[in-house]
């Protein structure tokens, strides 16, 4: 069974501009949750999707956001960039919602904004 | 509410000597306790996980962690280093499922191991 996919991989993008990045799970998992990862603050939850429905939502500016699409693949959205938000972002399926037991993470996506 | 505190942000051990990573956690509900492991420029893997089964858990790669409520604590273990054991290790807290199910991190501990 394939595992979770991220792409891109690596990014570079300037100050105020806008990114998406994807997520693809595990076959037949239909929960996706997003971590950011910084050196200051650490691995920090951002917002997990169940079935199209985004269901928990840490505590970060609107200008992150997500969705979900059908068949379960996941994108994250940052507009308006800032330096701060350069990071390693995580993603990690599992087969029900909030099941932290049975998920697993993606190799992430490198974020670097300049 | 929960939280996660490790205690060391860097370990160093010699090969063949004894790891250990200290965490201590913090919750109002039974835990789920995990360790995850990450290697430079990758993703997060599941070392081992407490899910309030046996406190005694074992893991990959030769690694367990033993639950000890009295002691809030969930501290990894592995008996003889090895040079590819050097990374960064993260015990994390899960909330319950309906009170979100995420993962809440420590701050992470970077092992080095020396020849």
């Amino acid at each position: 069974k394939a595992g979770v996919t991220q792409t891109p991989r690596y990014l570079i993008k300037t100050r105020g501009q806008q990114v998406t990045l994807s997520c693809s799970p595990i076959s037949g998992h239909r929960s996706v949750s997003w971590y950011q990862q910084t050196p200051g603050q650490g691995l920090q939850f951002l917002f997990e999707y169940f079935s199209e429905t985004q269901r928990n939502k840490g505590n970060f500016p609107g200008r992150f956001s997500g969705r979900q699409f059908s068949n379960s693949r996941s994108e994250m959205n940052v507009s308006t960039l800032e330096l701060g938000d350069s990071a390693l972002y995580l993603c990690a399926s599992s087969s029900q919602a909030g099941r932290t037991d049975t998920q697993y993470f993606g190799p992430g996506t490198r974020l670097t904004v300049l | 509410a929960q939280s996660v505190t490790q205690l060391g942000s860097h370990v160093s051990v010699s090969e063949g000597a004894l790891v250990l990573l200290r965490c201590n956690y913090s919750s109002s509900v039974p835990p789920y306790l995990f360790w995850y492991v990450q290697y430079p420029n990758q993703g997060l893997q599941l070392l081992l996980k407490y899910t309030s089964a046996a406190t005694l858990v074992k893991g990959i790669n030769g690694f367990e962690a033993e639950f000890k409520k009295s002691e809030t604590s969930f501290h990894l273990t592995k008996p003889s280093a090895h040079m590819s054991d050097a990374a960064e290790y993260f015990c994390a807290v899960s909330t319950p499922y309906n009170q979100g199910g995420k993962l809440i991190f420590g701050q992470g501990t970077e092992l080095s191991v020396k020849p």
